[in-house]
């Protein structure tokens, strides 16, 4: 299948630092890429559309100015997680659409401090 | 309003024997789906995946079905092994729609 590598695989960082995680499709091209969050022992929430060439589309509830997204290629969106506090520690993962499949990246493990 | 659900939270299964993993949806305008394996702290990995024209997709010891009617899918997996433990996810969409709709997971126990 398709393959999608998301950078970097963890980071600890300080309260009020700001952290950007890199998803990208390395063997196809995806128009739409998706940004997901999981808590311990639930499901995967989705948080925004990253449509290339145009603004991300938020889920209710998730803060567009909090979780910057940009997806400048069709091979690379990011994720900053702007002014991170310690209630934005989770697993973010990124999936990428090829044709009718996701495809879901490594995950990100993020702590902040 | 979760609109793909996993009645079962865990499963678990004896080496060699089938696994039977269910999930029911809600919304009647899916009509693709899929079946994700997932490990702690790696992000999940697509199985299989079934088209609403279909009733049944196979790919080597997974094989899902899907019963239009009742809205409702299974996975089966045989012979079950010990490297299938892990959480599965069902997942549906409708078509022109970009995101997936996820199910809260079963996990798999498969025991040697």
């Amino acid at each position: 299948g398709a393959v999608v590598s998301q950078h970097p695989s963890r980071v600890i960082c300080k309260s009020g630092t700001s952290v950007k995680i890199e998803c990208r499709s390395l063997d196809f091209q995806a128009t739409t890429m998706f940004w997901y969050r999981q808590f311990p022992k639930q499901s995967l929430m989705l948080m925004a559309t990253s449509n290339e060439g145009s603004k991300a589309t938020y889920e209710q509830g998730v803060e567009k100015d909090k979780f910057l997204i940009n997806h400048a290629s069709l091979t690379l969106s990011t994720l900053t997680v702007t002014s991170a506090h310690p209630e934005d520690s989770s697993f973010y993962i990124c999936s990428a659409r090829d044709t009718e499949t996701q495809y879901f990246g490594p995950g990100t493990r993020l702590l902040v401090l | 309003d979760q609109q793909v659900k996993q009645n079962s939270p865990s499963l678990s299964v004896q080496e060699g024997r089938i696994s039977i993993l269910n999930c029911d949806y809600t919304n009647s305008m899916f009509d693709y789906f899929l079946w994700y394996k997932k490990y702690p702290a790696e992000g999940p990995t697509f199985l299989i995946s079934i088209s609403s024209i279909k009733d049944k997709n196979e790919d080597g010891r997974f094989t899902v079905f899907l019963n239009k009617s009742a809205k409702h899918l299974s996975l089966h997996i045989v012979p079950s092994q010990p490297g299938d433990s892990a959480v599965y996810f069902c997942a549906a969409r409708w078509t022109g729609a970009n995101n997936l709709f996820f199910g809260t997971g079963t996990r798999l126990t498969v025991i040697p």
